[in-house]
């Protein structure tokens, strides 16, 4: 079964807009990762946010992570055409040595 | 420094038939995991293999099975194929055993169809 769940499953924004995407997980964690996937192909890693931390930015991204509502948000900030993609959350559980990835959030931003 | 190499980027099969799916990790990285993408179920984990030994495997039949190699490059196989089992098949290297603290580099994938 799936660890994580995005939120919502699909997500069309104008170029320029900001697009938030969120991630529920169930159990414990060491840290969440976000991914994102261009059409038919592999994931690409985007950032990675430890279970002490609140809050990371990479570039235009920014991950906030709050473990006691066991929930994860992205931003992407000023979007763009090539950030039209497929976006995952994908956590480990503690003790766990696998990641589990949600179904993911599909953005679409029209130019 | 190049990165995971799937090989084959397609393949059609028939019912029944067996397929085997090779995957390069990034060099260095001795780690190496295995996910079967579908429309319907997202990335469901099969298996990932550290230093040639399967550490950890995913809920599916016996009939996908992988391993490892002494240069960590991996192959998975997938015996008597069903229609079911039509998916893009994701390999992932990291450096060190699948902790889930790192962060996983992908292949592109292989593009199964079951006909």
């Amino acid at each position: 079964s799936q660890q994580g769940e995005e939120d919502p499953q699909a997500l069309s924004i104008q170029e320029g807009e900001n697009a938030t995407m969120n991630c529920s997980y169930k159990t414990s964690i060491n840290n969440l990762q976000w991914y994102r996937q261009n059409s038919g192909r592999g994931l690409v890693h985007l950032i990675l946010i430890r279970s002490n931390e609140r809050e990371k930015h990479s570039g235009r991204l920014r991950v906030t992570l709050d473990t006691s509502k066991k929930s994860s948000s992205l931003l992407i900030t000023a979007s763009r055409a090539a950030d039209t993609a497929s976006y995952f959350c994908a956590t480990a559980g503690v003790g766990d040595y696998k990641l589990s990835f949600g179904a993911g959030t599909t953005v679409t931003v029209r130019a | 420094k190049a990165g995971v190499t799937q090989t084959p980027r397609y393949l059609i099969k028939t019912r029944g038939q067996q397929v085997t799916l090779s995957c390069s990790p990034i060099s260095g990285h001795r780690s190496v995991s295995w996910y079967q993408q579908t429309p319907g179920q997202g990335l469901q984990f099969l298996f990932e293999y550290f230093s040639e030994t399967q550490r950890n495997k995913g809920n599916f039949p016996g009939r996908f099975s992988g391993r490892q190699f002494s240069n960590s490059r991996s192959e998975m196989n997938v015996s008597t194929l069903e229609l079911g089992d039509s998916a893009l098949y994701l390999c992932a290297s990291s450096l060190s055993a699948g902790t889930g603290d790192e962060k996983l580099f992908f292949g592109s994938g292989t593009q199964l169809s079951v006909l």
